[in-house]
């Protein structure tokens, strides 16, 4: 079935560091790729998505490639702030199914 | 503002009791989704719907079950409370239509069972 495997964390940065978050993906046929932010208390934002290969979603600062030859959807941010820290959470939306598959999230703790 | 919301932030429950924890829409979605958060182990689909009345059990149905009697509002149940079901429990709400459709969350209703 559709899986998504993302980096384990605790990740912890100083401010202005540059982040990497890795998620690759198996799936079936040609699915749609989102991260997705969860901030301290609170639910599930959307922060980017991208629907086809080599598209690549922005948005804050932070951007992701859709890759098929490498089935990866990497996050990636130049310089991160400490209101980045957060829980990350990539996910694939496939066309057999309704629902989003996530992976198991990663923490960002961004330190000043 | 579309809106996701969800009736408890918290709520603590004893073991065996019936828990309705409710959800509510207003961006006129068609399909509506349960999951439940636990460290280690990201999110995971309980039920889902795709039209009033209609279900479908994702990946760890058990000890659940879910009603949509109105288009705006899904709830979901557990018929007798466990202390493995504290939980945190996410609503979401996404258009139906193609699969890139993005979801929107609820804040979140954080359970414990006593």
């Amino acid at each position: 079935g559709d899986s998504v495997t993302q980096m384990e964390g605790p990740v912890t940065l100083s401010e202005e560091a540059f982040l990497t978050i890795n998620c690759t993906y198996t799936a079936t046929g040609y699915p749609s790729l989102f991260w997705y932010v969860q901030y301290p208390g609170e639910g599930l934002q959307l922060l980017l998505k991208a629907t086809k290969a080599d598209d690549k979603g922005s948005n804050k600062g932070f951007e992701a490639t859709y890759r098929k030859e490498t089935t990866s959807f990497h996050l990636e941010k130049g310089s991160v702030q400490v209101s980045d820290s957060a829980v990350y959470f990539c996910a694939l939306s496939s066309n057999s199914g309704y629902a989003l598959n996530f992976g198991k999230g990663t923490s960002l703790l961004v330190t000043p | 503002d579309v809106k996701v919301t969800q009736s408890s932030r918290y709520l603590v429950k004893r073991t065996g009791e019936k828990v309705f924890l409710e959800c509510v829409q207003d961006m006129d979605h068609e399909n509506m989704f349960w999951y439940r958060q636990d460290p280690g182990l990201g999110l995971r689909l309980i039920y889902f719907s795709y039209d009033v009345k209609m279900k479908e059990k994702g990946d760890i149905p058990e000890g659940y079950s879910v009603s949509r009697e109105k288009k705006e509002r899904f709830s979901l149940i557990l018929e007798s409370a466990s202390t493995n079901q504290t939980s945190m429990y996410l609503c979401a709400s996404s258009l139906s239509g193609p699969s890139w459709t993005e979801a929107f969350f609820g804040q979140g209703t954080r359970l414990t069972v006593v």
